[in-house]
């Protein structure tokens, strides 16, 4: 079964500081593996995500996020907050092929202070 | 024009009640997702189609029903509302044949049951 672990469900950062959030996964087969924001009042929109390939994947926003096998991690980076980064923060694994079923994280929200 | 909508945005009701939420999408995308959000527990699946003729139930299916009146139509009730089904409700598509499968989310309806 798969399982997605979001360390931290509060995150506090000051802006232009380094933005890092933190997931972990459990698959038993190769994941595709995704970040979603969700802004205030709104639905959750496609930040950046894994399939195959180069590791380092880069998203909208500034965002990046480095899946690592051997931690079975893909924590979400940015160099610099902007106060407009503040909003909620989903992991989420689906088995690589197949039918896409999204297992998601618990979230992490994420707040930029001046 | 969105390309995911929901009907309505915000509901309350009565313990109950028989309610029904309505998605609606322009995407053209065969398979379409029913999630809850609960503060802390992140997205759980309800149900999900992947097509007309295609319904199948989610982690969380039980005192929700569905019905997938087109392709592009993907409605949600509870049939007897009850308070612990207040949520944050946000439906989605996929195609599998696109962009390994990525959800693409509706901006969320917002059920109070009282």
């Amino acid at each position: 079964a798969q399982s997605v672990t979001q360390l931290g469900s509060h995150v506090s950062v000051s802006e232009g500081a380094l933005v890092l959030l933190r997931c972990n996964y459990s698959s038993s087969v190769p994941p595709y593996l995704f970040w979603y924001v969700q802004y205030p009042n709104q639905g959750l929109q496609l930040l950046l995500k894994y399939t195959t390939g180069a590791t380092l994947v880069k998203g909208i926003n500034g965002f990046e996020a480095e899946f690592k096998k051997s931690e079975t991690s893909f924590h979400l980076t940015k160099p610099s907050a902007h106060m407009s980064d503040a909003a909620e923060y989903f992991c989420a694994v689906s088995p690589s092929g197949g039918y896409n079923k999204l297992i998601f994280g618990a979230g992490t929200r994420l707040a930029v202070h001046p | 024009d969105a390309d995911v909508t929901q009907t309505p945005r915000n509901r309350i009701t009565k313990t109950g009640k028989r309610i029904m939420l309505e998605c609606s999408q322009t995407k053209g995308h065969d398979r379409m997702y029913w999630y809850r959000q609960d503060p802390g527990l992140g997205l759980r699946l309800i149900y999900y189609s992947f097509d007309v003729k295609d319904i199948n139930k989610g982690e969380i299916s039980d005192g929700y029903s569905v019905s997938r009146q087109a392709q592009a139509k993907f409605s949600l009730s509870l049939e007897s509302a009850i308070p612990n089904q207040t949520a944050l409700y946000f439906c989605a598509t996929s195609d599998p044949g696109q962009h390994q499968e990525t959800q693409y989310f509706g901006p969320g309806t917002r059920l109070l049951v009282l």
